[in-house]
């Protein structure tokens, strides 16, 4: 079946970088997405990765691929305290409709 | 630039009530799902429409209904709220295939009391 996990909560100083982890099981998904989720709010797309790249680097996001351990990370650089949020990670999984799978969302906690 | 837009922001029903939560994208996307979110446990896809006509059930299902009501439009209803479904729901809404992401809404807070 398919199923995304993730690690629920994350806490890092002003200035480090933090490291937000995920596994996926489906081989087959064609995007993996990370989201970002502030309080009150809904989900905003951060960054995406097509399954054939290894790394994706948009300004202070990283994201690292590895399709053989089906494990996916994003390092955000210089974290802020404006950072503070949820961020989910999400697979295409083997449907071609759309759907999205989403983790449970890990919680970055940014302390001054 | 209003994107995906939800109604209402807040709810509380009583057991046994009904109502709809409306839903409307105008960035003229072919899909449209709606999640729920519960602590600890993510986004759950309730049901989604891959285009204007068609509409088919996510994970959790039992106890809602939908309607594509247009291409811009997609409501979901319940029939006779349950404390069960006390939870933030989300509406998105994705260009074909979802392969740049979905846009979402701000939310619907629910109450069932």
């Amino acid at each position: 079946g398919e199923d995304v996990e993730q690690s629920l909560f994350l806490s890092v100083r002003e200035g480090d970088s933090s490291v937000i982890n995920c596994t996926y099981t489906d081989s087959s998904s064609t995007y993996l997405y990370w989201y970002k989720q502030e309080p009150g709010a809904g989900l905003q797309l951060l960054t995406y990765i097509f399954s054939n790249m290894d790394m994706k680097q948009d300004q202070r996001l990283t994201v690292l691929l590895n399709k053989k351990d089906k494990h996916l990370s994003l390092r955000i650089a210089d974290t802020q305290t404006g950072d503070s949020a949820i961020y989910f990670c999400a697979e295409t999984g083997s449907s071609n409709t759309g759907k999205l799978i989403f983790g449970q969302g890990t919680t970055l906690q940014v302390k001054p | 630039n209003a994107g995906v837009t939800q109604t209402p922001k807040f709810q509380v029903l009583k057991t046994g009530q009904s109502m709809t939560l409306q839903c409307a994208q105008d960035m003229n996307h072919n899909s449209m799902y709606w999640y729920r979110q519960d602590p600890g446990m993510g986004l759950r896809l309730i049901y989604y429409s891959a285009s204007e006509g068609t509409t088919d059930k996510g994970e959790v299902p039992n106890g809602y209904n939908v309607s594509r009501l247009n291409k811009r439009e997609f409501s979901l209803r319940l029939e006779s709220a349950a404390p069960s479904q006390t939870s933030v729901y989300f509406c998105a809404s994705s260009e074909e295939g979802g392969r740049v992401g979905y846009t979402f809404g701000s939310g619907t807070r629910l109450t069932v009391v």
